[in-house]
């Protein structure tokens, strides 16, 4: 498969917990980008890297939250000390500097805070 | 704040029928407005998109519909069927950065 990959694809963890999400792009993609979706909602923008800097970081992104393209490749997304406000959907998108504008998403990896 | 208005919430249209959701928008700065259709358990995918530059763009059953002065755009599914049975969601950014603001999205049900 050469989609967007997500793991992991469901996370339950306990309030005040650390949890780190992964994405694997399409592999020639230059462009990532994370978004937050809750239930009913739109998903909402939270960072995007092309390469491995990270250009633009959402308001909704707190300092609990960290997020890293090493190399330029995959991406982790850490949250801090999850609160329950945090449980959402978190996708990951993938695209290439210039194209179409057409962002490729994973699955995404569901987040419950108890 | 929602940069994008998407309506209505639900809608539930008969095998064949036409289904009709509308977006509106704020930042005159915005030049591409894509719809994303989204089944449960998946990730958002590219269904169509349009650059303010034409009024109307048609790919199959899907047409969107763009009015630039009033900051408006639709999107028509017509001959609807069980399989398009999916929220959608507009959608719109500047050029460039491709960093979507996405309207809050329409469940739409296609009854057999």
């Amino acid at each position: 498969d050469t989609g967007v990959s997500q793991n992991p694809r469901h996370k339950i963890t306990k309030r005040g917990q650390n949890v780190t999400f992964r994405c694997d792009p399409i592999s020639e993609h230059n462009r990532l980008y994370w978004y937050r979706q809750t239930l009913g909602q739109g998903p909402e923008f939270l960072t995007y890297f092309q390469n491995e800097a990270q250009l633009e970081k959402s308001r909704l992104l707190s300092d609990r939250f960290s997020a890293e393209r090493p190399k330029g490749s995959f991406s982790t997304l850490e949250i801090q000390r999850t609160e329950q406000g945090d449980s959402a959907m978190y996708l990951c998108a993938s695209s290439l500097q210039v194209n179409t504008g057409e962002l490729f998403f994973g699955e995404g990896s569901r987040l419950t805070v108890l | 704040q929602q940069q994008v208005k998407q309506s209505p919430q639900s809608l539930i249209v008969q095998k064949g029928g036409i289904s009709i959701i509308n977006c509106a928008y704020e930042n005159t700065a915005f030049d591409y407005f894509p719809w994303y259709q989204q089944f449960p358990g998946k990730g958002p995918a590219l269904l169509i998109a349009i650059r303010p530059d034409v009024s109307e763009k048609k790919e199959g059953r899907f047409t969107i519909s763009f009015n630039k002065s009033a900051k408006q755009f639709s999107l028509h599914i017509m001959d609807s069927q069980p399989g398009d049975s999916a929220t959608y969601f507009c959608a719109a950014s500047i050029r460039g950065d491709y960093k979507l603001s996405f309207g809050a999205g329409t469940t739409v049900t296609v009854r057999a």
